[in-house]
């Protein structure tokens, strides 16, 4: 079974502070995402990545930035919080090409509380 | 632009009953449909993917439609237990490596 862990499940952080969210999946898949998801808003992708060190921006990208220096692990970086990023964060990861259908694969979420 | 509509109403329903959740979408022609539930607190979960040119899917009492002509899905479940209660995502692929996800229905299962 594919596998997707995230660091933390709940996270409390300050205002202005940096916050490290990290992702790790254990089925070589060369895709990985990371969403925020908001009541009444669903799912909206902040990054996703097609391949190490390769990022592409999502609908949602201000106030974020990612890093992804080897193929299983994806981090996302809020560069200084802000109460408005409380949000749940989600990591997923599939493998995908032209053609082939793709199912994406969800860690447990990561709910961050700024205050 | 792009746009997937799911109800955002609940749906409560009896058990036994049969649950019909609708997923629908404008301008765009996808070439699968995928249906995932997701638990309170957790990641969705991928149940059900259906291509364009499949009219119908079934798994156990699970079943999912798939109209491209109007542009929607429906997602049955059979025989609904409680523990059916969760929110359903519908999600298009967007032919990029990217899904295009609804905002989910939640159902509710009442004993």
């Amino acid at each position: 079974d594919v596998k997707v862990t995230q660091s933390s499940r709940y996270l409390v952080k300050r205002t202005g502070e940096k916050v490290f969210l990290e992702c790790v999946q254990d089925m070589d898949h060369e895709n990985m995402f990371w969403y925020r998801q908001d009541p009444g808003l669903g799912l909206r992708l902040i990054y996703f990545s097609y391949d190490v060190k390769m990022k592409e921006k999502g609908d949602i990208p201000e106030g974020y930035s990612v890093s992804r220096e080897k193929k299983e692990r994806f981090s996302l970086i809020l560069e200084s919080a802000s109460t408005n990023q409380t949000s749940m964060y989600l990591c997923a990861s599939s493998t995908w090409r032209q053609g082939m259908e793709e199912t994406q694969y969800f860690g447990p979420g990561t709910r961050l509380l700024v205050l | 632009s792009q746009k997937i509509e799911q109800n955002s109403e609940a749906l409560n329903i009896q058990e036994g009953k049969t649950a019909t959740l609708t997923c629908n979408y404008t301008n765009y022609s996808p070439a699968y449909l995928q249906w995932y539930r997701q638990d309170p607190g957790r990641g969705p979960v991928f149940l059900l993917l259906i291509r364009e040119n499949e009219k119908e899917k079934r798994k156990e009492r699970l079943k999912v439609t798939f109209d491209t002509t109007l542009k929607q899905s429906l997602f049955h479940i059979t025989a609904s237990q409680p523990a059916d209660s969760a929110t359903y995502l519908c999600a298009l692929d967007g032919n990029t490596g990217k899904l295009i996800f609804g905002q989910g229905t939640t159902l509710q299962v009442k004993p």
